[in-house]
């Protein structure tokens, strides 16, 4: 395995539903981001872990609830999403230093929420 | 609310020609620079980044910087169609050391 890994690649949930989202990173980095990228808008930073400690959240609605237990792994629960959500969930890594010219995407995993 | 625009496209351009793709932004503050490609149900993937006012030559792309104008651009030399992709730009949020912005992308195409 290397680069930045993402499953599932897509998902289907309802509104009710709980599901979470896995990222694993083998670039030895040490920050994990998640995006979101919606239809017709721009990429959107949601959170950021440094050494698995948050360090940003982009007021992101409480109904997402990241985990990062170590530098390697991030995870998205989900949980009572609206249809509104669906979208593009992009996890990231870098390393803390020059960390934005090293910035690594997944592949991501298409998200629907019906 | 901080912003970086781009022309959505789609921006068609002849195999061979120059594809030129901009890049405006709002906050004065920012310091750092990037293009991203991305292809079709694929992920970003970082091509160029800068920092100083210029240009930067990596191969056939140049990204130029104006920040008087607040403005970037990236211009793809001798087109192929395997450039035909969704181009974004991102610039660094100054409150936030890792806070990229971008812009919704330009779509280009490349026509053989």
């Amino acid at each position: 395995e290397t680069g930045v890994t993402q499953t599932p690649r897509h998902l289907v949930m309802g509104m009710t539903n709980k599901k979470s989202l896995k990222c694993e990173q083998h670039l030895g980095h040490n920050a994990m981001y998640w995006y979101k990228q919606s239809a017709k808008k721009p990429l959107e930073l949601m959170f950021v872990y440094n050494f698995k400690e948050q360090t940003e959240n982009n007021s992101v609605p409480s109904r997402f609830s990241p985990e990062c237990p170590n530098s390697s792994h991030l995870f998205l629960h989900l949980h009572t999403l609206q249809p509104e959500d669906s979208a593009l969930y992009l996890c990231a890594s870098s390393p803390l230093q020059g960390g934005n010219e090293k910035l690594f995407f997944g592949s991501g995993t298409q998200l629907s929420v019906l | 609310q901080k912003e970086v625009e781009q022309n959505s496209g789609p921006l068609s351009v002849p195999e061979g020609a120059i594809a030129s793709l901009n890049c405006t932004y709002s906050d004065r503050g920012s310091q750092s620079f990037f293009w991203y490609r991305q292809y079709s149900g694929k992920s970003p993937e970082l091509i160029m980044f800068i920092y100083s006012n210029g240009d930067k030559e990596d191969g056939r792309f140049t990204a130029q910087l104006n920040k008087a104008s607040q403005y970037v651009s990236l211009l793809i030399r001798d087109s192929q169609p395997s450039d035909s992709a969704t181009y974004l730009c991102a610039v660094n949020d100054p409150q936030g050391a890792q806070k990229l912005v971008f812009g919704q992308g330009t779509r280009l195409t490349i026509n053989p």
